[in-house]
């Protein structure tokens, strides 16, 4: 199966500041890469797919960039409702493998 | 509204068995593929398995290959997760997902899990 990475684990930042999170790929997966926000108690949501588009309703200080084996996830200016947990999901082949999840947290 | 209602947790001892519900309204079912999610207790995420739109197509994460079975029936709108012989690391919530396809950069129609529903928590204890 395919191993997805996240980095960093966590993070803590202040409100405005530009977060960045990264996943890897085990192996090229051309842009098949997903990112998902879970906040405490609830589902995930989708924020991004195919690696860079954005999902209907979100809002646009969310982006997604990269290909092969190195993604990205960028919030441009964060706030307090971005406190969530957040997941890359590869649906290159089956099984189709999470990351370990990034925790972010306001400063 | 898409709803995704999940049903059917509870306490199952090891060996026994347990099958899960996902009730789908506001779409018609037969039209899209369907995933089955979990997440153990303050772990993340662990895809599980899905199943194509009439059936015929089903994939599995290895850990519950031989035990579990996705099937569904869109006439009831309805995907189930038959899980026997459970383990201790079954215990988790269980989420069912909608899919929508989309292409990637080889043409290829893929899908990502736009819709999820609350979950139903499952717990494999003696």
């Amino acid at each position: 199966a395919i191993q997805m990475t996240q980095s960093p684990s966590s993070l803590s930042a202040s409100v405005g500041d530009r977060v960045t999170i990264t996943c890897r790929a085990s192996q090229g997966i051309r842009n098949d890469l997903d990112w998902y926000q879970q906040k405490p108690g609830k589902a995930p949501k989708l924020l991004i797919y195919v690696a860079s588009s954005l999902e209907s309703g979100v809002p646009s200080r969310f982006s997604g960039s990269g290909s092969g084996t190195d993604f990205t996830l960028t919030i441009s200016s964060l706030q307090p409702e971005d406190v969530a947990t957040y997941y890359c999901l590869q649906d290159y082949n089956y099984p189709r493998t999470f990351g370990q999840g990034t925790k972010v947290e306001i400063k | 509204e898409v709803q995704l209602v999940e049903s059917g947790g509870g306490l199952v001892q090891p060996g026994g068995s347990l099958r899960l519900s996902c009730a789908a309204s506001g779409f018609i079912l037969s039209n899209y593929c369907m995933s089955w999610v979990r997440q153990a207790p303050g772990k993340g995420l662990e895809w599980v398995a899905n199943i194509n739109q009439d059936g015929s197509e089903k994939y599995y994460v290895d850990s519950v290959k031989g035990r579990f079975t996705i099937s569904r029936d869109n006439a009831k709108n309805s995907v189930f997760l038959q899980m026997n012989s459970p383990r201790g690391e079954d215990t988790a919530v269980y989420y069912c997902a909608r899919e929508e396809s989309h292409y990637d950069s080889s043409g290829a129609t893929k899908y990502h899990l736009a819709q999820w529903g609350q979950g139903t928590l499952v717990t494999v204890s003696s």
